[in-house]
């Protein structure tokens, strides 16, 4: 089983909607749970992390971990064509290196 | 201040050739890292140096061998390249006193035919 899991998409959605990304993770241990974007052929760059459970809201982006069912979320409101990305879940491991999901492909439609 | 910079982007090689992928960063980062990104894997780590002078093996070592130059530059080599490393390769660095947030460079597209 690997350690963290994502639905690849891809996911299409028209311009103003609600995007739900959606991650699960193996091991109850973690704790900080990071979500990155990557534009196509670009470097996954830093949106957001949370520690622990709970909310984090930046923005159009709120980030959510719910520990007892080891599911991480990101949520996009009124969502943007310059959203369209790959979006990588990472989760902080033991020895302190990230483990990535293998991201889900957004695609915002105007 | 230009980041993370790799070179080459792009890469043709044949089987058993031998390359290396050169990664600087100006942003004073102690730890290092290299990556591969391959369709629905995510990305795997491959070498890592926590501060200069020091690398450790990540969760695909196998076929690679890296060097961190000194603190800017973290190079990694193919010493016979084969089909299977096919894939788009990623620098990152990471300032000290971060919670792992890793910096990632424009990455490096390797055909190995």
């Amino acid at each position: 089983q690997k350690e963290v899991e994502q639905d690849p998409g891809p996911l299409s959605v028209p311009e103003g909607a609600i995007v739900s990304l959606n991650c699960t993770y193996s091991n109850s241990a973690f704790q900080y749970f990071m979500w990155y974007r990557q534009y196509s052929r670009k470097g996954p760059e830093l949106l957001m992390y949370t520690y622990s459970s709970g909310n984090k809201e930046d923005g159009r982006f709120t980030a959510q971990v719910d520990k007892s069912s080891k599911y991480i979320s990101l949520f996009i409101r009124d969502s943007q064509p310059s959203d369209s990305a790959t979006y990588l879940c990472a989760i902080l491991n033991a020895g302190n290196m990230l483990t990535f999901g293998g991201g889900t492909r957004l695609m915002v439609k105007p | 201040n230009a980041g993370v910079t790799q070179t080459p982007k792009f890469q043709v090689l044949k089987t058993g050739q031998s390359m290396t992928l050169q990664c600087a960063q100006d942003m004073n980062h102690n730890s290092m890292y290299w990556y591969r990104q391959d369709p629905g894997m995510g990305l795997r780590l491959i070498y890592y140096s926590a501060s200069e002078g020091t690398t450790d093996k990540g969760e695909v070592p196998n076929g690679y061998n890296v060097s961190r130059l000194n603190k800017r530059e973290f190079s990694l080599r193919l010493e016979s390249a084969a089909p299977s490393q096919t894939s788009v390769y990623f620098c990152a660095g990471m300032p000290s006193g971060t919670v792992n947030e890793q910096f990632f460079g424009p990455g490096t597209r390797l055909t190995v035919l």
